[in-house]
């Protein structure tokens, strides 16, 4: 198994440009999630889906489009980047009702600047 | 106030030293999450828990409800113990399935 694989591991964009980030994972997990990552803060949510078809918004959202067509696949689309939006992205996934209750397995990370 | 602190931010050992992370938190919670990142940016889950003591190896983690705090301890410490562990509870009072996270204790061990 891969587990969580994510593309691309660096990235940089101009203000106002619109790029999409990839998530994927092996292991059939239902409940998928994106986490950015800021220096001196801890991890925050931005979105999160329980299963295909259904994602809900965390805690910083704004900027962000998510979609879970497939159990397999969840990206995140910048609509139109700001440089408030530099920051390395954690895709991660679990098993059933989520780290309520499981484990959560880490993609490697994406690493975007924004200019 | 964070919902969850940990302590301390920085954490420097001799090798062989037992260390000690805590964790702190504020709300009511239905699951506790120790995680490792690596130097390289990585993150692994070390252990979900929700009441007592779990051990893996050389980490022990443990978890006291009434008093709202956790442990981390690192028996025998070696140099690739090195990263920062990051703390994250899981409250009973928001919706979905929503980790708060700590801010994370940077570990280096010296050889």
């Amino acid at each position: 198994n891969a587990g969580v694989t994510q593309t691309p591991k660096f990235q940089v964009l101009k203000t106002g440009q619109s790029m999409t980030l990839q998530c994927a994972q092996d292991m059939n997990h239902e409940y998928m999630s994106w986490y950015r990552q800021d220096p001196g803060m801890g991890l925050r949510l931005i979105h999160y889906s329980v299963g295909a078809g259904i994602t809900d918004q965390g805690e910083v959202p704004n900027g962000y489009n998510v979609s879970r067509s497939t159990t397999e696949d969840f990206p995140l689309r910048l609509l139109s980047a700001a440089p408030s939006q530099t920051s390395v992205y954690f895709c991660a996934s679990s098993y059933g009702g989520g780290p309520s209750y499981n484990e959560q397995f880490f993609g490697p990370g994406t690493r975007l600047t924004v200019l | 106030k964070n919902e969850v602190e940990q302590s301390p931010q920085n954490l420097t050992a001799q090798e062989g030293e037992f260390i000690t992370i805590n964790c702190s938190y504020s709300v009511g919670i239905s699951a506790l999450h120790w995680l490792q990142q690596h130097p390289g940016g990585g993150i692994v889950s070390l252990f979900m828990l929700s009441s007592g003591k779990k051990k893996h190896g050389r980490l022990i983690a443990t978890i006291n409800i009434q008093e709202k705090h956790s442990s981390l301890h690192i028996t025998a410490s070696h140099p690739r113990d090195s990263a920062v562990y990051i703390c994250a509870v899981r409250s009973k009072e928001t919706s979905g399935s929503r980790l708060t996270f700590g801010e994370g204790t940077q570990l280096t061990v010296n050889p």
